[in-house]
């Protein structure tokens, strides 16, 4: 069973739209992470979210944690073709010391 | 932030061959992790790599088919053993600094890109 569920899998939206992808779960997680993984790289830290209810801005960007602390979500403001790849949440559940990622939410932004 | 050196990026091995996989950081990392990623999906925990003891590995991988080292704080190898097909994968070496604990994030290295023929 997958512990973190991406939602959408796939997405596809033309430049300058918005849209939200969202990574939920059954349990709680201690901190909530996003990624951004390229073709041919690994991926890369965009956030990591600690507080329950916690809201980050990375300039497009905005990342939120539930209040439970069992979901998160991130949404792009004005879509650019830079924000192409793959989307990945990750969380550390309380007490482990390893880190599960989400099923993965693949993002085409067409100019 | 650590610098994650993978080798090979790539390679294309007979069934029933091994093949290791090395990671080598340039400084000296608390946790280190491998992970695999099939294509066109999300990664999966093999294992952690922990120094001087064995690996603690995650349901549905084993010793005897991924055996991995950790000879020090900054060098990790993953072996893929008597591979099949179904052993295509992305596999990815990521080392926490600090240890996830501190909510410290994931670096990892660019990946090898395994076919099995």
């Amino acid at each position: 069973t997958q512990l973190l569920e991406q939602s959408p899998q796939f997405l596809s939206i033309q430049e300058g739209e918005n849209l939200t992808v969202y990574c939920n779960s059954s349990s709680v997680f201690s901190s909530l992470q996003w990624y951004r993984q390229e073709p041919g790289e690994g991926p890369v830290l965009l956030v990591t979210v600690v507080t329950g209810g916690e809201v980050k801005k990375l300039k497009r960007l905005t990342f939120q944690f539930g209040d439970a602390r069992k979901d998160s979500s991130l949404h792009i403001t004005a879509a650019q073709p830079g924000d192409t790849g793959l989307y990945l949440c990750a969380g550390v559940q309380t007490g482990a010391n390893n880190l599960f990622f989400g099923t993965g939410t693949r993002l085409t932004v067409i100019p | 932030s650590a610098v994650i050196s993978q080798k090979p990026s790539r390679d294309i091995c007979q069934r029933g061959t091994s093949l290791t996989i090395q990671c080598q950081v340039d400084s000296q990392v608390t946790m280190m992790f491998w992970y695999r990623q099939q294509p066109g999906q999300s990664l999966t925990l093999i294992a952690t790599a922990n120094q001087g003891s064995e690996a603690t590995y995650e349901s549905g991988f084993v010793i005897d088919k991924f055996p991995i080292s950790r000879p020090n704080l900054t060098f990790s190898t993953l072996t893929v053993s008597n591979m099949s097909p179904e052993d295509s994968s992305i596999y990815l070496c990521s080392v926490s600094e600090q240890g996830l604990g501190y909510n410290s994030p994931l670096h990892f290295g660019n990946g090898t890109r395994l076919t099995v023929t």
